[in-house]
């Protein structure tokens, strides 16, 4: 099983600051691709596809949020943190069953 | 546009069973498999399996066999996670996820809160 670490656990911003978030996986998720994805999940909501192939925004996603990395080491990063960026990260793996998640990052207001 | 929605909260005593449903629109239910996610309180995500659209045919994550079922009813569209004997630690929301082509989850349902309590 893919073991995904994600740093820091807590991250404390104001609004218009960069937010980098790290995800580290026990094993590499990248071929010719990178199976790898970011989500965000805000409280009393479902997560929402941000990322996946550890840099393509999903649809409607703004063009603040960045991701980047491949093998083992990837960073999302929110360029200009914004109020409704307040929420907790959660990235995914899908190279390989059983598909694992990270412990998240919540991104909370400084 | 694509959306699922999921049945409603259930509080059941332990040893009782529930099923809680998942209804896709907006594409063709059968084109991508279905996923289920649990999400203990405060905690992360934990992936439960999934059942392939085309063929009804489950597949289920180690920890998740035995009082987990998956099934479907492509006529309308509906995904089920029927879960008996509940324990305490079923108390959860559980959520579906369609996966993408690409393999990430692309659409979740809103989640079902399952509360098992004596």
């Amino acid at each position: 099983e893919i073991v995904l670490t994600q740093s820091p656990g807590t991250l404390s911003l104001s609004p218009g600051e960069r937010a980098t978030l790290s995800c580290r996986a026990s094993q590499s998720v990248s071929s010719s691709y990178s199976y790898l994805a970011w989500y965000q999940q805000k409280p009393g909501q479902a997560p929402r596809l941000l990322i996946y192939g550890a840099s393509s925004r999903a649809t409607g996603i703004p063009d603040r949020f960045s991701g980047s990395g491949s093998g083992t080491d990837f960073t999302l990063t929110i360029s200009r943190l914004e109020p409704e960026d307040f929420a907790v990260y959660y990235c995914q793996q899908y190279v390989s069953s059983p598909l694992t998640f990270g412990g998240g990052t919540k991104v909370e207001i400084k | 546009q694509v959306q699922m929605v999921q049945s409603g909260s259930e509080v059941k005593k332990p040893g009782a069973s529930v099923k809680v449903s998942c209804k896709a629109s907006g594409y063709t239910f059968t084109s991508n498999t279905m996923n289920w996610v649990r999400q203990a309180p405060g905690q992360g995500l934990e992936w439960m399996g999934w059942i392939n659209t085309k063929t009804g045919n489950p597949t289920y994550v180690q920890g998740f066999t035995g009082r987990f079922v998956f099934s479907l009813d492509t006529s309308v569209s509906t995904a089920y996670l029927q879960i008996s004997s509940l324990e305490t630690e079923d108390t959860a929301m559980y959520y579906c996820a369609r996966r993408s082509s690409w393999g990430d989850f692309d659409y979740w349902g809103q989640g079902t809160l399952v509360t098992v309590s004596s």
